[in-house]
Formats: C-alpha cells, structure tokens, sequence
C-alpha cells in the first residue's frame, strides 16, 4: 500500500500570508494527487485534482506543484476563511489520504 | 445540482451490525462509483471501499473487507453500507463520496456512527 506523509500537521500563519503544505508518498503516485479541505463539522471540499488543477469554483490563491513522490499545496495570501483541515489523497494505486494539516491563524 | 444526502446518526451496541444509506439526487449512481471514507474522532480519512452501483462489484480496502458490506439500489439512487460485528474502534464519522467530474468531488454530510453498550 502507498503511504502519504502530510506535513506539518499544524500550522499557524498571519492572514496575507504564504503557506505550503506538503505531502510526500511512499512511491511514485504520477500526479495523481488530490486537495482536500475541511472545516469543523463539515465533509471534505475538493481544492486541487491530480496535483496541479484547480477545482471550479475555488479561489486562485489556492495552487498545487509536485511530481513523482513529492507534492505542494500553496496559499499565495491567507485568509481567515481558509482556518481548516487540509488533506492530501493519493488515487494512483487504491486511495490513501494524507494524516492532515491543521491551520489556525495567528 | 448534485447532493448526496446521508441517514442519520447511528447508536449500535457491540457485536451489532447497522446499514448506513447515501441517496443521490441529481446524478444517477449507474454512472458513476460510490466510495466510503471513515473519519474517527480526531483522526484523518480512511478510504473503505467502493462500489459500482452498475453491476454491484466492490472493492474493498484490506481492513474493511470484513467490516464493511457496500450494496447499491439503482431503482431509488441510493447506496448503502453495512458495518458488522461492531466495536469500539469503529466510532467514527463514514462520509460517502462520489466522482463525477474527478475523484471525490461530491460528498456527503457524513453520518456519525458511536458503539457503546
């Protein structure tokens, strides 16, 4: 089975800032890599689809990178409505999602 | 628009069994899978497993396959999943999730399942 290594799993940052979220597999996964996030209470919201498509209807300050086992997830500007969970999911062999990322503002 | 729209909160005791449902509305299942995903308390996603509402064939993650019974009613576009043999260790939010235009990009509210004698 593939493992998903999410880091960090908290992260505090100042609204305008840059955050990056990182997942890393076991093997090489061939861009297929999704974003999730998840707000207190609610079910998971698709960001990102194989590694670097923006979901409709999700802000452009969402983007993500990567290739082979390594992959981002970056928020060019943070802002207070971004405080979530956010989950990386690899769907290259089977499905396995990342252990999370909490983000809390500063 | 699409919705998938999940039963309610379950309170089951040890040893039991209970059968969660996922009725879709604006989509029909036939085209497309129904997974599950599990969430414990505090916890990340574990995926479950995955059905073809078109024929019935499942697939099962390696720890669910005999926890987890998934079915499909393509007459009512409705999926369900069974948890048996229950215990503590499956308290937990089950979300189903359905891919339409990518994986996983429709969800339902999630449905809290408690074990507890």
């Amino acid at each position: 089975d593939i493992q998903m290594t999410q880091s960090p799993s908290f992260l505090s940052a100042s609204v305008g800032d840059r955050v990056t979220i990182n997942c890393k597999a076991s093997q090489n996964i061939n861009k297929y890599l999704n974003w999730y996030q998840q707000k207190l209470g609610e079910a998971p919201k698709l960001l990102i689809y194989n590694t670097n498509n923006l979901q409709t209807g999700i802000p452009s300050r969402f983007s993500g990178s990567g290739s082979g086992t390594d992959y981002t997830l970056t928020i060019s500007s943070l802002q207070p409505e971004d405080v979530a969970t956010y989950f990386c999911l690899q769907h290259s062999s089977r499905y396995t999602f990342g252990a999370g990322t909490k983000l809390e503002l500063k | 628009e699409v919705q998938l729209q999940q039963s309610g909160a379950e309170l089951g005791k040890p040893g039991t069994s209970v059968k969660l449902s996922c009725k879709v509305s604006g989509y029909n299942i036939r085209n497309t899978y129904m997974h599950w995903v599990n969430q414990r308390p505090g916890k990340g996603l574990e995926w479950i497993g995955r059905i073809d509402p078109a024929n019935g064939n499942t697939i099962y993650a390696e720890k669910f396959k005999s926890k987890a019974t998934l079915t499909a009613d393509t007459s009512s576009n409705t999926a369900y999943m069974q948890l048996s043999q229950l215990k503590s260790d499956d308290t937990a939010i089950y979300f189903c999730a359905m891919p339409i235009t990518t994986l996983f990009d429709y969800w339902g509210q999630g449905v809290m399942v408690t074990v507890s004698s």
